[in-house]
């Protein structure tokens, strides 16, 4: 049972345009969201992330939208570049008791020059 | 600096054995975590420790082994009786104050001959 789902394996984007990743969750329990970036053969880096009592979350060309009612977050990145290609998780995590952070399977983002 | 160190990076094992990954952070974090990647399926969580001398099964512990005997250590090991041990070993740590981000080491690629 896949707590965390990331639809799109792949997406190809041209540069200077906007990429948006999307991630849809089935617990009810997860309050905290976040996005992580990851290079083949190294640790995820943290990107941005969002708290239930936000609908948005903005950190530069890093913009992170909540929609709770339909359980679906996106990551929206404009303007795209070269360097934003690498694969992207979504992870969910409840604030109570344990943090249990679970993760989607990942989308692999191509910025296109 | 600060950080989540891993190792070794590249390990090789011959089936049956079993192997211990290390993960040592000096950023005086309580949590730590171990996931795995496999290609398509996203990083899943395997054990997760909160305290020291505490530590709960994730939702793939079958196989695998750890303890948190220090506050700055959480080692991982890989067991004969975990049937596909060939994975990419990530592990994370969290403070209990503040952002709840996860931080990640540079991973670990154990492959079973």
């Amino acid at each position: 049972d896949q707590q965390v789902k990331q639809n799109s394996p792949s997406l190809s984007v041209q540069e200077g345009r906007i990429s948006i990743l999307n991630c849809d969750y089935t617990n009810s329990m997860f309050d905290y969201f976040l996005w992580y970036k990851k290079y083949p053969a190294e640790g995820p880096t943290f990107l941005i992330s969002i708290s239930s009592i936000k609908d948005k979350n903005e950190d530069g060309r890093f913009t992170v939208f909540l929609n709770k009612s339909a359980k679906h977050l996106s990551l929206h990145i404009v303007p795209s570049q070269p360097g934003d290609s690498a694969v992207y998780f979504c992870a969910a995590s409840p604030t109570s008791g344990t943090y249990k952070y679970i993760f989607g399977t990942g989308t692999r983002l191509k910025v296109l020059a | 600096d600060g950080g989540i160190t891993q190792s070794p990076k590249y390990l090789f094992r011959k089936e049956g054995q079993n192997v211990t990954l290390s993960c040592e952070q000096n950023l005086n974090h309580d949590a730590m975590y171990w996931y795995r990647q496999d290609p398509g399926q996203g990083l899943r969580l395997i054990y997760y420790s909160q305290i020291v001398n505490d530590f709960q099964k994730g939702d793939i512990a079958e196989g695998y082994s750890v303890s948190r005997e220090k506050k700055e250590s959480f080692p991982l090991t890989v067991t004969s009786a975990q049937k596909n041990p060939t994975a990419f070993y990530l592990c994370a740590s969290r403070g209990m104050w503040g952002a709840n981000v996860l931080t990640f080491g540079a991973g670990s690629r154990l492959t079973v001959l």
